[in-house]
């Protein structure tokens, strides 16, 4: 199957700071890209839709002000969270669909642990 | 809205021992149901899918799945345990076939023991 790089795989940082997270298809070009978040204990919840060339749609209760998407290319999604807090510790990953396949699959990138301090 | 619930955080079984993981789901459209399984510190990987057609679905590792439109359940099985199986499993449902927009249940760890 295809391939989706997530980067980095852990990170710690303090409160206020910024955190990036790549995610990267490695294989295939990618319009569309999806960021999800999971709390200990719970599901993966959708965060947005991140479509190439174009403004993120987000999900109802997420602040688009504070997860910063950014799909410059076909290859690359960024998630930025910015000023982050405690709160924001939990487990995000991203998903890639291929350009090329209309009811393919979305292939996952490993995810990454954020815990802010 | 869709909704999934996966029963038990937690199962474990004994090597070549059955494995039955729950899931139920709700859905305001026919629904497209997905498992997907993950190894530690590697990214989702599908197991197997429900979009139409034969309702018990044959995934890779020996796994399959039966949606059942009358329980809305879509209940991972695997007739014998290996040691390689143990992971977390997450069912999700999604209102197309490509598997985008998923809603994820929340997760079960599967524990095999020798």
């Amino acid at each position: 199957g295809a391939v989706v790089s997530q980067h980095p795989s852990r990170v710690i940082c303090k409160s206020g700071t910024s955190v990036k997270i790549e995610c990267r298809s490695l294989d295939f070009q990618a319009t569309t890209m999806f960021w999800y978040r999971q709390f200990p204990k719970q599901s993966l919840m959708l965060m947005a839709t991140s479509n190439e060339g174009s403004k993120a749609t987000y999900e109802q209760g997420v602040e688009k002000d504070k997860f910063l998407i950014n799909h410059a290319s076909l290859t690359l999604s960024t998630l930025t969270v910015t000023s982050a807090h405690p709160e924001d510790s939990s487990f995000y990953i991203c998903s890639a669909r291929d350009r090329q396949g209309s009811g393919t699959e979305a292939f996952f990138g490993q995810g990454t642990r954020l815990t802010v301090v | 809205a869709q909704s999934v619930t996966q029963l038990g955080s937690h199962v474990s079984v004994s090597e070549g021992a059955l494995v039955l993981l729950r899931c139920n789901y709700s859905s305001s459209v026919p629904p497209y149901l997905f498992w997907y399984v993950q190894y530690p510190n590697q990214g989702l990987q599908l197991l197997l899918k429900y979009t139409t057609g034969a309702t018990l679905v044959k995934g890779i590792n020996g796994f399959e799945a039966e949606f059942k439109k009358s329980e809305t359940s879509f209940h991972l099985t695997k007739p014998s345990a290996h040691m390689s199986d143990a992971a977390e499993y997450f069912c999700a449902v999604s209102a197309n076939n490509a598997g985008n927009m998923l809603t994820f249940g929340g997760g079960t760890r599967l524990m095999v023991k020798p």
